[in-house]
C-alpha cells in the first residue's frame, strides 16, 4: 500500500517554464514533508521541506504548497532550467521517524 | 564535514549467495536508515537503526537484516539472493532523536548498486 502517491510519473517542461509535481498522503499523523532531487548515479539530496502547520515555503526557485485539509502537497519549480532535469521524490515522515517516499517524477527541461 | 559513504559502490552476485553492504553516516549522526530503490517502485524502506537498536522495520522478508555498531556505522545483509533483489541500496543518516524538530533531515549516500545474476 503506497502511503504517499506522486504524480506525474514524468514531466517535460520548456526552459523558463513552471514545473509542478503533486503528492497526496493518507496518514494525518505525518509531521514532516521533504522533497528530494536525485541525479543519475547519485543518492537523493534534500531540496526543500515543510511542516504541516505551514501552507507554503519558498526557497529560491523552489516552492512547496501544502494543503492539510486535502492531504496534498506539491513542488513548484519556477523558471525551470535544463540543470533541473532530474528525478524528484516527495516523502512524508511519521512520528516514529519512518519515511515514506513517492514513486518519483522524472523531470526533463528542454532548452 | 564528510557525507554519507557507502561501500562497495557496485556489486555483482549470483542467486543464492549472500551480500553485506556497509554505510558510514555523517559524523555525529546516530540514525541510519536503509532503502531499496528500483525503477517504478521508488524508495522502499528497509529498516532504521538508532544507537545500535533497530527502531523501525519495513515490509521486507527476513533475508534482509542489518545492524549498527557503536560508532554508528551500519551494515545490511541479504542472504539467499534472488534476481528481484537487484536494486540500488541507499543508506541515509540523520541526527533524529525520536522526531525532534530540525533533526529529522535525512542525508543520503550514493548507494550500492547490486546486480544479482
Amino acid at each position: 500500500q503506497q502511503q504517499v502517491k506522486q504524480s506525474p510519473q514524468s514531466l517535460i517542461v520548456q526552459k523558463g517554464g513552471i514545473s509542478i509535481i503533486n503528492c497526496a498522503y493518507e496518514n494525518t499523523a505525518f509531521d514532516y514533508f521533504p522533497w528530494y532531487q536525485q541525479f543519475p548515479g547519485k543518492g537523493p539530496a534534500l531540496l526543500i521541506a515543510i511542516r504541516p502547520d505551514v501552507s507554503e515555503k519558498k526557497e529560491g526557485r523552489f516552492t512547496i504548497s501544502f494543503n492539510k485539509s486535502a492531504k496534498q502537497f506539491s513542488l513548484h519549480i519556477m523558471d525551470s532550467q535544463p540543470g533541473d532535469s532530474a528525478t524528484y521524490f516527495c516523502a512524508a515522515k511519521s512520528a516514529g521517524n519512518q519515511f515514506y517516499f513517492g514513486t518519483g517524477t522524472s523531470l526533463t527541461v528542454i532548452p | 564535514k564528510a557525507g554519507v559513504t557507502q561501500t562497495p559502490r557496485y556489486l555483482i552476485k549470483t542467486r543464492g549467495q549472500q551480500v553485506t553492504l556497509s554505510c558510514s553516516p555523517i559524523s555525529g549522526h546516530r540514525s541510519v536508515s536503509w532503502y531499496q530503490q528500483t525503477p517504478g517502485q521508488g524508495l522502499q524502506f528497509l529498516f532504521e537503526y538508532f544507537s545500535e537498536t533497530q527502531r523501525n522495520k519495513g515490509n521486507f522478508p527476513g533475508r534482509f537484516s542489518g545492524r549498527q555498531f557503536s560508532n554508528s556505522r551500519s551494515e545490511m545483509n541479504v542472504s539467499t539472493l534472488e534476481l528481484g533483489d537487484s536494486a540500488l541500496y541507499l543508506c541515509a543518516s540523520s541526527l533524529a532523536r525520536g522526531g525532534s524538530a530540525g533533526q529529522e533531515t535525512q542525508y543520503f549516500g550514493p548507494g550500492t548498486r547490486l546486480l544479482v545474476l
